[in-house]
């Protein structure tokens, strides 16, 4: 089985931009996590999607959003991007939508400049 | 509010030696405990997972202990090789809230030769 996918793999965008990241789950996979990934404040949930709803949010704010398509497929977006945000942004899939294995795709390293 | 500690930050060890990593967590609520590595460049892969219902867990070289009543547990990587040096995470998941990892801060462990 291909595993998780994230595309783009690099990406360089400007204070005030947004930015769309995409998200390819383990054949089968119903569950979506994202994570992101800093120096400075480690791993942190961002939100999960399961069965195109979300489950549940991280702390973090409304800037972050996300969806999640019929074939599982997400996409996570930030609006407004600020100096802070540059992070490699990971998503992870899971069979399903309770306490289970979650898989890591390679991420996306995000760079606002 | 860091709910998942991880110690040490960094670890050096000898080629064939043990390599043990603690993590201590506050929520009662968590139930399933996995643990990744993470080489530079990539994602976090699963490496090891355990759920409150028992104190260990082996596979090949890794083992998980777990301490209920202390609400803690260890990563042993036995005869550790070079090839182990990278970063390693714990986190923890809660019950009945989907997936929702809280990590660890990491510990970057390199092995000698």
């Amino acid at each position: 089985k291909a595993g998780v996918t994230q595309t783009p793999r690099y990406l360089i965008k400007t204070r005030g931009q947004q930015v769309t990241l995409s998200c390819s789950p383990i054949s089968g996979h119903r569950s979506v996590s994202w994570y992101q990934q800093t120096p400075g404040q480690g791993l942190q949930f961002l939100f999960e999607y399961f069965s195109e709803t979300q489950r549940n949010k991280g702390n973090f704010p409304g800037r972050f959003s996300g969806r999640q398509f019929s074939n599982s497929r997400s996409e996570m977006n930030v609006s407004t991007l600020e100096l802070g945000d540059s992070a490699l942004y990971l998503c992870a899939s899971s069979w399903t939508g309770g306490a289970y294995e979650q898989y890591f795709g390679p991420g996306t390293r995000l760079t606002v400049t | 509010q860091q709910q998942v500690k991880q110690s040490p930050q960094s670890l050096i060890v000898q080629k064939g030696g043990i390599s043990i990593i603690n993590c201590a967590y506050e929520n009662t609520a968590f139930d399933y405990f996995p643990w990744y590595q993470q080489f530079p460049g990539k994602g976090p892969a699963l490496l090891i997972a355990i759920r409150p219902d028992v104190s260990e867990k082996k596979e090949g070289r890794f083992t998980i202990s777990f301490n209920k009543s202390a609400k803690q547990f260890s990563l042993h990587i036995m005869d550790s090789q070079p090839g182990d040096s990278a970063t390693y995470f714990c986190a923890a998941n809660p019950n009945n809230a989907g997936n929702m990892l809280t990590f660890g801060g990491g510990t970057r462990l390199m092995v000698k030769p």
